[in-house]
């Protein structure tokens, strides 16, 4: 059974970074078939690809906000982990991490983990 | 950046009747391989996303077949031959042929 689950703070103040982490069970990250995206969306908007991990480590970034943007994983504990800096208020979001199959694209999704940006 | 522009934003439908969403790519999502990757998700309310429809017209596993998608290039459908109950909630297409992916802003169904 492929189970993805975020974790992090709730609650973030402005110019502080956020640390995100989502635990996979089921699949392998170093499956090559396979990658972890991390999706934000703001309360009632729509859905913002961020970043995109692939099982060589190799990544891929938002253009918009590349340059606060880190992805990372480790495998041996089947997590990958989303680093934001100088988070601003409009950073408020729920934030996922979806498996991404070759050819198949997002299949799995973890519940989501609503961040709050507020001093 | 591949922009997502879907249309209708809100689609309010009668039960039992059918729906359908379209979305346009801002350029051809046929990638070098030869496949297009634009798939179909439904988010119920408070609910995570769910994929429904993958490269353009392949149904992910458990998803009924009153849902199907068609198109190519730039040019995209999803429909839904009777509309449930269940169905009402934000759909969106999203495009992995190209990094960075893009998600359209989402289409609204509801039940009039």
């Amino acid at each position: 059974q492929v189970t993805l689950k975020e974790s992090g703070p709730v609650l973030v103040k402005p110019t502080e970074t956020l640390t995100l982490t989502c635990t996979v069970s089921g699949f392998s990250l170093s499956n090559a078939e396979l990658g972890v995206s991390w999706i934000r969306q703001p309360p009632g908007k729509a859905l913002e690809w961020l970043a995109h991990i692939f099982s060589n480590d190799e990544n891929s970034y938002c253009t918009s906000l590349k340059s606060r943007l880190t992805i990372s994983k480790d495998t041996s504990k089947s997590q990958v982990v989303l680093t934001m800096t100088n988070m601003d208020p409009v950073d408020t979001a729920t934030y996922y991490c979806a498996r991404i199959r070759g050819g198949t694209g997002p299949d799995y999704w973890g519940q989501g983990t609503l961040v709050t940006v507020s001093s | 950046d591949i922009v997502m522009t879907q249309t209708p934003l809100s689609s309010p439908v009668t039960l039992g009747q059918p729906a359908s969403i379209s979305c346009r790519s801002s350029q051809s999502l046929v990638h070098s391989d030869g496949n297009t990757y634009l798939s179909w998700l439904q988010q119920r309310p408070g609910q995570p996303p769910r994929l429904l429809i993958y490269k353009i017209s392949n149904r992910f596993s458990g998803v009924p077949d009153r849902f199907s998608g068609s198109g190519a290039g730039t040019d995209f459908t999803l429909k839904i031959s009777r509309v449930e109950a269940e169905d009402v909630g934000l759909y969106y297409c999203v495009q992995a042929t190209q990094f960075p992916h893009t998600f359209g802003q989402g289409t609204k169904l509801e039940i009039k």
